[in-house]
C-alpha cells in the first residue's frame, strides 16, 4: 500500500499523560500537513511541513502541541499533558512537490483523553 | 482573511433527486478548489478539482462542480444521488503563496443524507 498511513488509529489516554502520533507520506510526496478534525466540523489546518521544514503552525496549537518531519519523510505529532479537549480526529496529508496537486489523507489518528 | 464557507451544514435529499451542495471561498491568492468525500470513520477521498481550464469539472461517483471566479463559487451537484452518497462533503482550498508555499483548508462540512 503506497498511501499515507497513519500510526495508531485509535488512542485512548488519561488526562496529562504524554501521546505521540505518526504519519508515513507518500514517499515522493515532500509536502506534510496535519489536521484536527471534531465531531460534525472540517478538518482544522494545524501545520504544514516542506521537506523538513515547519513552514507554519496554526494559532490553534498550544505551546502542548509539536511536530517534527526530521528527514523530510515520517512526521511526527505529540500532544503533551493531555486535556480532554484534545479528543478529536487527527489527520495527516501529503501532496506531491510539483504542480498545484491535490493532497492524500491518511485513516486518521482518533484520541480520545479520558 | 482567506476562508471556505460550506453554506449548508445538512443536506437532506431523496434517492434519485438531484442535489446541489454549496460552496464560497474567500481569497485574495490564487486559488485552487476541491471537493472531498468523507464516509464515516474514515479519511478524506478526493471527488473533484479545479485547477484552471475548463470551469466545470468532473469527478467520481457521477459529481460535477463549476467554478464561478465572480461569485466566488464552487458548488458541487449530482443529477441523480444514490442511497451510497450518504456522507460528509467538504470544500478545500489550496492558496497559493509566493515561494512555492500551499496552504490548504477546508469548510466545516455539509452532511448529505439520502433517504429511500
Amino acid at each position: 500500500d503506497t498511501g499515507v498511513s497513519q500510526d495508531p488509529r485509535h488512542k485512548i489516554t488519561k488526562r496529562g499523560q504524554n501521546v505521540t502520533f505518526r504519519c508515513d507520506p507518500i514517499s515522493e510526496h515532500n509536502r506534510l500537513y496535519w489536521y484536527r478534525q471534531t465531531l460534525g466540523q472540517g478538518p482544522e489546518f494545524l501545520t504544514y511541513f516542506q521537506n523538513e521544514a515547519q513552514l507554519e503552525k496554526s494559532r490553534l496549537l498550544s505551546d502542548r502541541f509539536s511536530a517534527e518531519r526530521p528527514k523530510g519523510s515520517f512526521s511526527t505529532l505529540e500532544i503533551q499533558r493531555t486535556e480532554q479537549g484534545d479528543s478529536a480526529m487527527y489527520l495527516c496529508a501529503s501532496r506531491a512537490g510539483t504542480g498545484n496537486t491535490e493532497a492524500f489523507f491518511g485513516q486518521g489518528t482518533r484520541l480520545t483523553v479520558v | 482573511a482567506q476562508s471556505v464557507t460550506q453554506l449548508d451544514s445538512q443536506v437532506p435529499v431523496f434517492e434519485e433527486a438531484p442535489v446541489e451542495l454549496r460552496c464560497n471561498y474567500s481569497s485574495s491568492v490564487s486559488v485552487y478548489l476541491f471537493w472531498y468525500v468523507q464516509y464515516p470513520n474514515q479519511g478524506l477521498q478526493l471527488l473533484l478539482k479545479y485547477l484552471s481550464g475548463s470551469t466545470l469539472v468532473k469527478g467520481i461517483n457521477g459529481f460535477e462542480a463549476e467554478f464561478n471566479k465572480s461569485q466566488t463559487s464552487f458548488h458541487l451537484r449530482k443529477p441523480s444521488v444514490h442511497i451510497s452518497d450518504t456522507a460528509e462533503y467538504f470544500c478545500a482550498v489550496i492558496l497559493s503563496f509566493s515561494g512555492g508555499y500551499n496552504k490548504l483548508i477546508f469548510g466545516a462540512g455539509t452532511r448529505l443524507a439520502v433517504h429511500p
